[in-house]
């Protein structure tokens, strides 16, 4: 159990640029969960995932952003036309659809995006 | 609007000494709160849980009260040491429906302790 990884930890980009970030799950964790922190806030949900199938997105998801989880593995979170606002961390995270569990998600270490 | 608010930005204690971390919630739906711990550079790590059918909860030197009441948690952490100093996350779900596991967070509180 490698924990998660996210890839890359830090990304700066020039506005109106196009990142890409990935996300490796535990391997047995069916749930995906991308959150965004931004300084001195606590993460804020952005997108669930069961297995492949992408379940609840937020409101704070634009249509600049995208994510996917093909096959029910690593998932990508894509930010078009980036913007200044769209910095901040990315943070996903994975646990196991399990009711006998602690509801404790397991984070990555996040992918720091700085929008010059 | 925030719906978990953690209202002390920072803390400062003396290592020994209980530490002490506030949490409000206004959503009467939320029926499970976890507290997170983040140190710089790293994504939050899950500390301790507790499920609203419960009052309190302990784990080690962490303790976490339930107040459902006035909507209010706390986690007690007696002795404080220095490797205890980090931001800390209160959040809040809600089961069923289409809650999918999804958590609310606070803005978190900075935990420092002083040798």
């Amino acid at each position: 159990d490698t924990g998660v990884s996210q890839d890359p930890r830090h990304k700066i980009t020039k506005r109106g640029q196009n990142v890409t970030f990935r996300c490796d799950p535990i391997s047995e964790h069916n749930r995906l969960y991308w959150y965004r922190q931004t300084l001195g806030q606590g993460p804020e949900f952005l997108t669930y995932f069961q297995n492949e199938a992408q379940l609840e997105k937020s409101r704070l998801l634009s249509d600049r952003f995208s994510a996917e989880r093909p096959k029910g593995s690593f998932s990508t979170l894509e930010i078009q036309r980036t913007e200044q606002g769209d910095s901040a961390m990315y943070l996903c995270a994975s646990s196991l659809l399990n009711k006998r569990l602690n509801y404790g998600y397991t984070f990555g270490s996040g992918t720091r995006l700085t929008v010059v | 609007d925030q719906q978990v608010k953690q209202n002390s930005p920072s803390l400062s204690v003396q290592e020994g000494r209980i530490s002490i971390l506030n949490c409000d919630y206004t959503n009467s739906m939320f029926d499970y709160f976890l507290w997170y711990k983040k140190y710089p550079a790293e994504g939050p790590t899950f500390l301790i849980s507790i499920s609203s059918i419960k009052d309190k909860n302990e784990d080690g030197r962490f303790t976490v009260f339930l107040n459902k009441s006035a909507k209010h948690l706390s986690l007690h952490i007696v002795p404080s040491q220095p490797g205890d100093s980090a931001v800390y996350f209160c959040a809040a779900k809600r089961s069923g429906g289409t809650s999918y596991g999804k958590l609310t967070f606070g803005q978190g509180t900075i935990l420092t302790v002083h040798p």
